[in-house]
């Protein structure tokens, strides 16, 4: 099954704004949006974000998510040490009946 | 508060089968769409296999079909997932995870599946 595509990294100082993408096609991302993942080293992954921009209660309000197309964006404002992570978009794509996922952005808060 | 809980996974020759199971609690489990995602080492999120409420539809990757079954008991509030013909490839963290309308939202902590001989 075909993915979601994610930049493999990104890099960005401390209080700094982050920016990630995640681009699917018009039978995933751009039907439904997409669901934001955080995962840290050696953690299941977490909800973070939710039919484009919606947060799980206890989700830092730093985190806003957007879409525009077939692309999802999650934007994370006021970056601290503990947002270095792995980030995660998904969608379920209706033409495959399967979720998909992107490979994964590595931030890292400089 | 839902959690959920795997279990069973191990290290197993190719050509072996396992059987992971996920105990659910903290939410209406025969109403829910449950899924089983794995992550291979140092790989990203690949989503395995899905299961309607009652057990009635099944949906697979391609990389499993045919040799992975996935079953529920909603009695018991457990989802299985039944693993033959193993490969090295199918070394991986196995998640299980609830799904809410068209989003994955809570995730259990994972059982490792090693495949080797």
């Amino acid at each position: 099954q075909a993915g979601l595509t994610q930049p493999p990294s990104v890099s960005k100082g401390l209080r700094q704004t982050a920016t990630l993408t995640c681009t699917g096609n018009s039978n995933n991302v751009g039907n439904q949006g997409a669901a934001w993942l955080q995962q840290h080293q050696g953690h299941p992954p977490k909800l973070l974000s939710y039919r484009n921009n919606n947060r799980p209660s206890g989700i830092s309000e730093r985190l806003s998510a957007s879409r525009s197309g077939n692309t999802a964006s999650l934007t994370i404002t006021g970056l601290q040490p503990e947002d270095e992570a792995d980030y995660y978009c998904s969608a379920w794509d209706r033409s495959l009946s399967a979720w998909v996922f992107g490979g994964g952005t590595k931030l890292t808060v400089l | 508060e839902v959690q959920l809980l795997e279990s069973g996974g191990g290290l197993e020759q190719p050509g072996g089968s396992l059987r992971l199971s996920c105990a659910a609690s903290g939410f209406t489990f025969s109403n829910s769409v449950m899924n089983w995602v794995r992550q291979g080492p140092g790989k990203g999120l690949e989503w395995v296999a899905t299961i309607s409420p009652g057990g009635d539809s099944t949906y697979y990757a391609d990389s499993v079909k045919g040799r992975f079954t996935i079953s529920r008991d909603n009695p018991k509030n457990t989802l299985y997932l039944e693993m033959s013909n193993l490969r090295a490839e199918d070394t991986a963290v196995y998640y299980c995870a609830k799904r809410q309308l068209d989003y994955l939202d809570y995730w259990g902590q994972g059982t490792l599946v090693t495949v080797s001989s």
